[in-house]
């Protein structure tokens, strides 16, 4: 079992800053991070991808890997009250007999105050 | 438009009864997936499949069932046996390991 670990939160921010949600992984041998924004009531919608350390900018979003020290964030910049959700990490299982599934994290709440 | 469709939005299921969620895609992804998440949790995975006609089991497979008989379609039975089955049901596909999963509108299922 791979353990996906977030800050549950709730994060909170005002309108224009930046936000910052962090998530911790067990597995070192993991290749493929996920995030997801979860609006109340509704299904998970994929944000970003990454595979390779570093920074990776969609946007007002980006996502960092630093796979030394086994975490993954994403900043969201210029925040908004839109952006108000639950925010879900998860990395993929890419070898063994649970290839292709994903392990997520339970998500951090983050709140956009104007 | 291509996507995933998960059918019906809601349903009541009463005590001993199988009911069946349905869940079609036509973004022509080999994997699909079932999830099951409860008020303020995360997604537990029930089961996934990577190709047509085979299928592994998640985390929580206990009372539940599926089928891959077709690779636009990944159905969920939830079982009698399955005791505490309200919670909200999400299909997911991916054009496999180590790419994004993207999830349906979700079902949700309640006990009359």
């Amino acid at each position: 079992q791979k353990e996906v670990e977030q800050n549950s939160g709730p994060l909170s921010v005002p309108e224009g800053a930046i936000a910052s949600l962090n998530c911790t992984y067990s597995d070192r041998g993991s290749q493929s991070f996920f995030w997801y924004r979860q609006y109340s009531g509704k299904s998970p919608e994929l944000i970003m991808f990454i595979y390779s350390n570093g920074d990776k900018e969609d946007g007002r979003f980006t996502a960092q890997l630093n796979k030394a020290s086994q975490y993954v964030s994403l900043l969201i910049r210029d925040s908004q009250p839109s952006d108000s959700a639950t925010y879900l990490c998860a990395l993929g299982a890419d070898r063994g007999s649970t290839l292709g599934r994903l392990y997520f994290g339970r998500g951090t709440q983050l709140t956009v105050w104007p | 438009d291509g996507g995933i469709t998960q059918s019906p939005k809601y349903l009541f299921r009463k005590e001993g009864q199988n009911v069946t969620l349905s869940c079609e895609q036509n973004l022509n992804h080999d994997a699909m997936y079932w999830y099951r998440q409860d008020p303020g949790q995360g997604l537990r995975l029930i089961y996934y499949s990577q190709i047509v006609n085979d299928f592994q089991k998640g985390d929580i497979a206990e009372g539940y069932s599926v089928s891959r008989e077709k690779k636009e379609s990944f159905p969920l039975t939830v079982t009698s046996a399955q005791k505490n089955p309200t919670a909200f049901y999400l299909c997911a596909s991916s054009r496999g390991p180590n790419q994004p999963q993207h999830f349906g509108d979700g079902t949700r299922l309640s006990i009359l």
